[in-house]
């Protein structure tokens, strides 16, 4: 199992661009979430999913959009980046139903994005 | 609204010694996690907690689940300098979607 990946590593952009981080999961987990990690800040849960075509805002939503079409991709989407969007981005991933690895929730490597 | 503290945020400890970072939750949960982070790097997962009385162990690290006093505990005994990281601990919402809860975070340095 590849586990949970995400593209890109690491990614500039210019105020005002648009982009898409990608999240795949290859363990059939009903959950996925994105969150930022800034410093002194703790993990804040962006968007997530229970489930393929259901999504719900987490904490701080506002400017950023997802998508949950299949059960192993959650792309979040970046519609006109700020420089408040300079952040490292975690993806993560876990079951929801029965006891299987207690539902760890796995995170991605993350991607570490630079708006200027 | 469900809270997670951890203290301290900064420990800084010299190699050998012991120490507890404590993890407090503002309301009732069926479930805590603990995790690792290497700087640059990613979560890994340490523990997961299931219920009152849990208490699990992986080399010098003991983690413990009091759900009564909403309190869980990592323990670091005999610290050597490959255990510097920072330690998350996460709580389950059980009421909103089973969000997970995140402590802010305790930055640990061990020292020669």
């Amino acid at each position: 199992n590849a586990g949970v990946t995400q593209t890109p590593k690491f990614q500039v952009l210019k105020t005002g661009q648009s982009m898409t981080l990608q999240c795949a999961q290859d363990m059939n987990h009903e959950y996925m979430s994105w969150y930022r990690q800034d410093p002194g800040m703790g993990l804040r849960l962006i968007h997530y999913s229970v489930g393929a075509g259901i999504t719900d805002q987490g904490e701080v939503p506002n400017g950023y959009n997802v998508s949950r079409s299949t059960t192993e991709d959650f792309p979040l989407r970046l519609l006109s980046a700020a420089p408040s969007q300079t952040s490292v981005y975690f993806c993560a991933s876990r079951g929801l139903i029965g006891l299987s690895s207690y539902n760890e929730q796995f995170f991605g490597p993350g991607t570490r994005l630079t708006v200027l | 609204e469900l809270k997670v503290e951890q203290n301290p945020l900064f420990l800084s400890m010299q190699e050998g010694k012991n120490y507890t970072i404590y993890c407090n939750y503002s309301t009732t949960s069926d479930r805590l996690y603990w995790y690792r982070q290497d700087p640059g790097k990613s979560l890994e997962s340490l523990f997961v907690l299931l219920s009152n009385g849990a208490v699990k162990q992986e080399g010098r690290l003991m983690a413990s689940l009091d759900t009564k006093a909403r309190l869980s505990t990592l323990h670091i005994t005999a610290a050597v300098h490959d255990l510097s990281a920072t330690y998350f601990c996460a709580v389950v919402n059980a009421g909103n979607n089973r969000k997970l809860i995140w402590g802010l975070g305790t930055s640990l340095a061990v020292n020669p």
